[in-house]
């Protein structure tokens, strides 16, 4: 049974045509992560969620947004996708206070 | 220091033999460590959560040192399916640091 559900599993978008990738949980988790990964390369944390607080890395582009709406929901927005940010998107959920992190099966993006 | 570090990689290793992986952490604060496994392609897994000095589960063990703010991973009977990605990951505070990961491939 899923616990992190990441749709879609796959997708193609136009070189600066916004996309939306989303992530679901049932695991009732007050913290949400979003990472992008490349190949060959460690997940790289983009921002979480801490309930409703949002928390960006210093070094997140602007470019990347992120809406977290419920406990169960958060999204990721990528306002102008440009060839660099083809990646795989993996989104985790995790409780307070650094516990292992549970992952969703990631969402391959292609920037065409 | 970067707030974790790992053996670069990739090590080749034999079936059947023992390989160990390092990686040190920054936050001399941290608590709970876990060791994730990582296919091609695929997301990470859980493999070992260390909370005290080690951890044990079958082939596999992970040990804390705490002093020298290191974990390791020691896996022995390396099998094929062994073959994948090894991340060390550290929580500070509330967010989830991964390592760079070591690769491992087994030899048949």
């Amino acid at each position: 049974d899923a616990m992190v559900i990441q749709n879609p599993r796959y997708q193609v978008t136009q070189f600066g045509k916004p996309v939306t990738l989303s992530c679901s949980q049932t695991l009732n988790h007050n913290v949400m992560y979003w990472y992008q990964q490349k190949s060959s390369q460690a997940p790289k944390l983009l921002f979480h969620y801490y309930d409703k607080d949002f928390n960006n890395e210093a070094d997140t582009p602007d470019n990347f947004q992120s809406r977290r709406p419920n406990t169960s929901f958060c999204f990721l927005d990528i306002r102008s996708p440009g060839l660099g940010d083809a990646a795989m998107y993996l989104c985790a959920t995790g409780r307070q206070g650094g516990t292992e992190a549970f992952f969703g099966q990631g969402t391959r993006l292609t920037v065409v | 220091r970067k707030e974790v570090e790992q053996d670069p990689g990739p090590f080749n290793v034999p079936e059947g033999a023992t390989v160990a992986f390092n990686c040190t952490y920054s936050n001399s604060a941290s608590q709970s460590f876990f060791w994730y496994r990582q296919d091609c392609r695929k997301e990470p897994k859980l493999l070992m959560s260390v909370y005290s000095s080690g951890n044990e589960d079958g082939r596999f063990t992970a040990q804390l040192n705490r002093a020298s703010q290191y974990i390791s991973l020691l896996i022995r009977d390396s099998k094929l399916s062994d073959s994948a990605t090894y991340l060390c990951v550290v929580p500070v505070d509330d967010k989830i640091i991964f390592g760079k990961g070591t690769r491992l491939h087994i030899l048949p």
